[in-house]
């Protein structure tokens, strides 16, 4: 079992909808990031957080640290919010990322 | 605040040679970056952590021979893939973390896609 698991892996969603995409984690932490990243493209650093709730835009990203849950949200969807989203942990004891395998959502028009 | 670069965006190059990428923190200085590879359809994985003024920690598995780590100021590290092999194309992208701030605050840099002809 992978010490951080995002779902859904997949994700199409119309444009205009409430998307969700959910990461699980099982090790201790220091901050979870949530990144962006576009097909050929870089990685955007999306959020960092290490309790409760940040938001930017439309983004919305929550954190329960006693259930080790994150949720990203994004309102709105829009298709240039097709991307993979990725959710990574810092570990406790290192503080060295260890990633989920992303969750590819496309936002169709 | 907090941006990351990386030189070049793309490169390609032929079977022997030897590529640098660069990792600049533009507007914060960062005592430590951190080097990761993505390859298609696979999760980033840490290469190595490299630290201003000290040698590199590299992960198991990777060759510090092979990637070579530069950390010679606040503001820049820079990977050497030396001999690249076609097997070494793949996604690279650093992280740098501010100076005086907790590890754990890492800002990414856009990447850097190698390919080995």
């Amino acid at each position: 079992k992978n010490e951080v698991e995002q779902s859904p892996q997949n994700l199409t969603a119309q444009e205009g909808e409430f998307i969700t995409i959910n990461c699980s984690y099982s090790v201790g932490i220091s901050a979870l990031h949530w990144l962006q990243q576009h097909p050929g493209g870089g990685i955007v650093s999306l959020f960092m957080l290490s309790s409760g709730k940040k938001k930017h835009g439309r983004l919305i990203a929550t954190i329960n640290i006693q259930e080790k849950h994150s949720s990203l949200h994004i309102t709105a969807s829009h298709p240039r919010d097709s991307a993979v989203y990725i959710c990574a942990v810092g570990r406790s004891a290192t503080n060295k990322l260890i990633f989920g395998t992303g969750t590819l959502l496309a936002v169709q028009p | 605040g907090a941006v990351v670069s990386q030189h070049p965006s793309w490169v390609i190059c032929k079977s022997g040679t030897s590529v640098k990428i660069e990792c600049r923190s533009l507007d914060f200085q960062a005592t430590t970056m951190f080097w990761y590879r993505q390859f298609p359809k696979q999760s980033l994985m840490l290469m190595a952590t490299s630290n201003e003024g000290s040698k590199a920690t590299y992960e198991q598995g990777v060759e510090k021979d092979k990637f070579l780590i530069n950390h010679a100021s606040l503001t820049l590290s820079t990977l050497t893939v030396t001999s690249a092999h076609p097997e070494d194309s793949s996604f690279y992208i650093c992280s740098a973390s501010p100076s005086g701030r907790a590890v754990r605050d890492q800002y990414f840099g856009p990447g850097t896609r190698l390919l080995v002809l």
